[in-house]
């Protein structure tokens, strides 16, 4: 089973535009990552977020937390073609020791030129 | 620094046979984890592998097993395949419990027919 959902499912927008996607989650966290995959291949981590954290900004890349919500949300300002990928939160839960992730089922974002 | 390396990139394996995917870890990590991902859902949990043992697992069947070597890399086997195997594997190696982040290999593409 799979802990978080992404919203939308699919995006598509023109370079420039802000794409936002959102994630909810089912139990207590100890950090949320994003995460980009391009075209079914390996995943590249995008931002760690701790539970104790409300905002996290990495270049165009911003993310918020709600831990009473339990959701996350993924900002991609000022999008450009090469942003086109799937994007996938994970979360790691409080009651895991090792590390382990659970992904959501992903939103795929199509930048058009 | 050499990242997480998979081999091999695609393979096709007939169904009832058995398979076997290698994984290197990035250079001064010393977990690996291993994920499956179906087309279209999110990576799901396998297992993890630390100081040569199996540390964690997900929900699959024991057909899926598992080694770590002395130098941290790592196998994962998979018998008996069916069709429902077809998938992408990923890699991805930490230290310890992955506080410090997670990186990912590029996957190896599993068809299984």
């Amino acid at each position: 089973s799979q802990q978080g959902e992404e919203d939308p499912q699919a995006l598509s927008i023109q370079e420039g535009e802000n794409a936002t996607m959102n994630c909810s989650y089912k139990t207590s966290i100890n950090n949320l990552q994003w995460y980009r995959q391009n075209s079914g291949r390996g995943l590249v981590h995008l931002i760690l977020i701790r539970s104790n954290e409300r905002e996290k900004h990495s270049g165009r890349l911003r993310v918020t937390l709600d831990t009473s919500k339990k959701s996350s949300s993924l900002l991609i300002t000022a999008s450009r073609a090469a942003d086109t990928a799937s994007y996938f939160c994970a979360t790691r839960q409080t009651t895991d020791s090792w590390g382990k992730l659970q992904f959501g089922a992903g939103t795929q974002v199509v930048v058009t030129p | 620094d050499a990242g997480v390396t998979q081999s091999p990139t695609h393979l096709i394996k007939t169904r009832g046979q058995q398979v076997t995917l290698r994984c290197s870890p990035k250079s001064g990590h010393d977990t690996v984890s291993w994920y499956q991902q179906a087309l279209g859902q999110g990576p799901q949990f396998i297992f993890q592998y630390y100081e040569e043992e199996e540390r964690q697992r997900g929900n699959f069947p024991d057909r899926f097993s598992g080694h770590q070597f002395p130098n941290y890399s790592s196998e994962l086997n998979v018998n008996a395949l069916l069709l429902g195997d077809s998938a992408l594997y990923l890699c991805a190696s930490s230290f310890q419990t992955g506080e410090g982040g997670y990186t990912f290999g590029s996957g190896t593409r599993l068809t299984v027919v």
